[in-house]
């Protein structure tokens, strides 16, 4: 089956570590993004990829970091300098083939919700 | 900057009573809209793309129309199973990089 996976489910993180959520995608797809929700807001973009070797930041990038080493695989790397990480993290991967295309379509996997104790 | 608002925040239905959900925009040349579902704890479900005014999208109970300004997901006789948060987004272009926009959703809660 096509599709996006997220690693782990959940994630404990003590003060001062860095952790790395990881995101894998066998749909193909060229772009890949990082989303942080949080309760009562929409979700917010940390950082997204169009392609190998190359990401841009989001909104919020401060205190993450990325890399793009591979097409299926875009990790994301809380940093112990992101003050509030508490959040749910969504990894998604979108195929939009070109201006004026007719297929954009935007992918999610299921998550991962990292606390910090 | 792109801009995306849901209305109602969060919408209560008796099952069966039919009833249409908002997402307004405001966008530098509209390129596109998505909408999601998503259930508490999960990731978004793709639901529709939709690509320029005038277009509609059905699956199920749902129906997604778009204006220029704005896109409708009408839910026709929901069921319970069609509680969730229903999310749009725009995607932007602009400086030659796909970003997206979310807006910050419409909850539902289909009552039997």
């Amino acid at each position: 089956d096509g599709g996006i996976t997220q690693s782990p489910k959940y994630l404990f993180r003590k003060e001062g570590q860095n952790v790395t959520l990881s995101c894998e995608q066998n749909l193909n797809h060229d772009a890949m993004y990082w989303y942080r929700q949080d309760p009562g807001q929409g979700l917010r973009l940390i950082y997204y990829s169009q392609i190998v070797n190359d990401f841009q930041k989001g909104d919020i990038a401060e205190g993450y970091s990325v890399s793009r080493e591979k097409k299926e695989s875009f990790p994301l790397t809380v940093t112990s300098a992101q003050k509030n990480p508490t959040a749910f993290y969504l990894c998604a991967s979108r195929v939009n083939r070109g201006t004026g295309s007719l297929v954009d379509e935007q992918f999610f996997g299921p998550g991962t919700r990292l606390t910090v104790l | 900057e792109d801009q995306v608002t849901q209305s109602p925040e969060a919408l209560r239905l008796q099952e069966g009573e039919s009833s249409s959900l908002n997402c307004s925009y405001t966008v530098s040349g509209l390129r596109g809209l998505f909408w999601y579902r998503q259930d508490p704890g999960k990731g978004p479900e793709f639901l529709f793309t939709l690509y320029s005014a005038g277009e509609e999208k059905e699956k199920e109970r749902l129906k997604a129309t778009l204006t220029k300004k704005e896109s409708f997901l009408h839910i026709t006789a929901p069921k319970p199973e069609d509680s969730a948060t229903y999310l749009c987004a725009v995607p932007n272009h602009s400086g030659g990089y796909q970003k997206v926009t979310f807006g910050t959703g419409t909850k539902l809660q289909v009552i039997p």
